[in-house]
């Protein structure tokens, strides 16, 4: 089944710990995105990858990092997380010779006490 | 920098009535621009998009409309039902080399 899929899908942590979140896609898709969703904000891009070992900032690309060893993962990393990265991310998938459909994961709650 | 305007913000319409989203964009190179629908606990999916070299695209109860000189786009939908109720989401891009800028979407009702 073609898929996104997110690990961990919720999670609660405190300031300051680091954390990853993965983000796997089957599609073999060069581009992949990350964004966070919050209330009355909508969503927004933090970065964006169009291929292997290329990586791009989006609209909110503080306090994040990303990377692209391989093609079907792009792990988003917090490494100093901070009480206003609590959010709702989600990670997307494209192809890349089609501006087109985004396939989106199902979604990773964070907290940051 | 670059910024897509949607309103309204909450729209409720009654059952089989119609309803209208509409959204501006700032970046006058933006070629296109996709409409997503997320339902609750869930996440995005799109239902239609549009590039700019074309004006208005239809796919059943839904149409999308785009006015280039203007820089807005709305969405159409006809005949709402219950299922139609979600949050809609606008975007706008320069194209698949490059960032996409989401509205700050649409909570639509669909009122029994």
């Amino acid at each position: 089944e073609a898929q996104v899929t997110q690990n961990p899908r919720y999670l609660i942590t405190v300031t300051g710990k680091k954390l990853t979140v993965t983000c796997s896609q089957n599609m073999n898709h060069e581009y992949m995105s990350w964004y966070r969703q919050d209330p009355g904000l909508g969503l927004r891009q933090i970065y964006y990858s169009m291929n292997v070992e290329v990586t791009d900032k989006g609209d909110v690309p503080e306090g994040y990092k990303v990377s692209r060893k391989e093609k079907r993962n792009f792990p988003l990393i917090l490494e100093s997380p901070s009480p206003n990265q609590t959010s709702l991310y989600f990670c997307a998938s494209r192809p890349q010779d089609r501006d087109g459909e985004q396939y989106f994961g199902p979604g990773t709650r964070l907290t940051v006490t | 920098g670059e910024n897509v305007e949607q309103h309204p913000s909450t729209l409720s319409v009654q059952e089989g009535d119609s309803a209208v989203i509409k959204c501006t964009y700032s970046d006058s190179a933006s070629n296109y621009f996709p409409w997503y629908k997320q339902e609750l606990g869930k996440r995005p999916q799109l239902i239609i998009d549009i590039r700019s070299n074309v004006g208005e695209k239809k796919d059943q109860r839904i149409a999308v409309t785009l006015n280039k000189t203007a820089k807005h786009f709305s969405l159409h939908i006809t005949e709402t039902q219950p299922e139609d109720s979600a949050v809609y989401f606008c975007a706008a891009s320069r194209g698949r080399d490059d960032k996409i800028i989401f509205g700050k979407g649409t909570r639509l009702h669909i009122l029994p």
